[in-house]
């Protein structure tokens, strides 16, 4: 079974520290992986997707294989990066989306 | 239009009743989904369309949900005699490209749906 795991439901830094939002996956084909994120008030969006390896919003995500994960990371937190973040899941190709269940950042002023 | 629109942005009803939700896609978009999300929970996957059919219907949660997209362009999902766990928003996005899972999907505002 696909399954997308988002281990912290909050995640609470100071603004200037560094941020990793974990996100481990469960899948036995290839998987495409992508973060999405939710500002207060705004429309869920695309953050960023592996296959781009680009960096958005000072924000970096890496496909460990290995590891099965694919941890979302940014070294210097802002206030503007409080937001709700989902990683999620699809087949090469596929149509079929899995998230996971989100993690809350706050970052403190 | 300018994003994927979805009505009515609230709907508050009484269990037993049956509730339809209406998304309209960016226009062109080939790829539609339908999600839910329940309070505490992530965004469980219901169905998406390719067109106007729809391959997968195995995610919708039980045979009081169907869904149909017509013209290629807007799709209702419509829960037949609600229950209380129904409760929930319920999302919908478009993507360009079926079949292409690095298109980005472009959400809606989701319905907020509550039974009584």
């Amino acid at each position: 079974a696909q399954r997308v795991t988002q281990p912290e439901k909050l995640l609470s830094v100071f603004k200037g520290a560094p941020v990793e939002l974990k996100c481990n996956y469960s899948y036995s084909g290839s998987p495409e992986l992508f973060w999405y994120v939710q500002y207060s008030r705004q429309r869920l969006q695309l953050l960023l997707r592996h296959i781009s390896r680009e960096s958005i919003k000072g924000f970096t995500a890496d496909l460990n294989k290995g590891e099965t994960s694919f941890h979302l990371k940014k070294p210097f937190a802002q206030e503007e990066d409080s937001a709700m973040y989902y990683c999620a899941l699809s087949s090469l190709g596929g149509n079929q989306f899995y998230f996971g269940t989100g993690t809350s950042l706050t970052v403190i002023p | 239009g300018a994003g994927v629109s979805q009505s009515p942005s609230n709907k508050v009803t009484e269990k037993g009743k049956d509730v339809e939700l209406r998304c309209d896609p960016i226009s062109g978009h080939t790829a539609l989904y339908w999600y839910r999300q329940s309070l505490g929970q992530g965004l469980e996957f219901l169905i998406y369309f390719q067109g106007n059919s729809a391959p997968d219907k195995s995610g919708l949660p039980s045979d009081r949900f169907s869904a149909e997209r017509t013209g290629g362009s807007v799709s209702t999902l419509t829960i037949q005699r609600t229950q209380q766990e129904d409760s929930a928003v319920y999302l919908c996005a478009s993507s360009p490209l079926a079949g292409t899972s690095n298109q980005p999907q472009h959400f809606g505002d989701g319905t907020r749906l509550s039974i009584l």
